[in-house]
């Protein structure tokens, strides 16, 4: 159990709908980090938020959107769902967010299985 | 532009010895991580390089040289379990944030 938690496990939705993933890093971790991961790939940076600022863009697509509040959870927002969303959604965090071996460890919720019909 | 190359897929045998190589290419090299994800697992973390050398955990190690552009991990006494996929990242600048994942080697262990 890396600490980090992540709702729902599972979701299932149409094309062109919304949805919300919910993250909860480690007790202390000021760093939250979203990837995404289509079957049988790597993990795609998309976003990095740091004591409730976003810190930096990867690949994110301008439907998806993501913030993190003052108790330093955070939600990926995810918009007019296309069949290609479908993925396994990570969330990460790390102790600190301006460099320093500490932040390349990360540590990784379970992910939400997020399938898109 | 910016990649990373690693074999798609390695079978050893338990008890061996093997070694998952990682070549990359992209500016601002910081530092290479190596992450461990078990099926249906989230990753996790294994290691991370920023100097040229051997670093050792056990019965893992990861080296890098960052004049090749190069670096692998190497898995000592293979275990059933450490049966899994394997990523390397490169870390670029000076912040995890801008962080390159490769596509991950499927290790197989064999009994």
């Amino acid at each position: 159990d890396s600490g980090v938690t992540q709702t729902p496990k599972h979701l299932i939705t149409a094309t062109g709908q919304r949805v919300t993933l919910r993250c909860s890093p480690r007790s202390g971790d000021l760093s939250v980090y979203w990837y995404q991961q289509s079957l049988d790939q790597g993990l795609q940076f998309l976003i990095q938020y740091y004591n409730g600022e976003e810190r930096a863009k990867g690949n994110i697509l301008e439907r998806f959107s993501a913030q993190q509040f003052p108790d330093l959870h955070s939600e990926l927002n995810l918009s007019s769902l296309e069949l290609g969303d479908s993925a396994l959604y990570f969330c990460a965090s790390s102790v600190v967010g301006s460099g320093g071996r500490e932040e390349y460890e990360q540590f990784f919720g379970p992910g939400t299985r997020l399938t898109v019909l | 532009g910016q990649s990373l190359e690693q074999p798609s897929e390695v079978t050893a045998v338990e008890g061996a010895i093997v070694q998952i190589n990682c070549t990359y290419q992209t500016s601002g090299f910081y530092g290479l991580s190596w992450y461990q994800q078990h099926d249906g697992g989230a990753p996790t973390f294994l290691s991370y390089n920023a100097l040229d050398g051997l670093e050792e955990t056990g019965r893992f190690s990861s080296f890098l040289s960052r004049s090749d552009s190069y670096g692998y991990l190497l898995l000592q006494e293979l275990q059933m379990k450490d049966s899994a996929s394997y990523f390397c990242a490169v870390s670029r600048y000076s912040s995890a944030s801008k962080i390159i994942f490769g596509s991950g080697t499927r290790l197989s262990i064999r009994p």
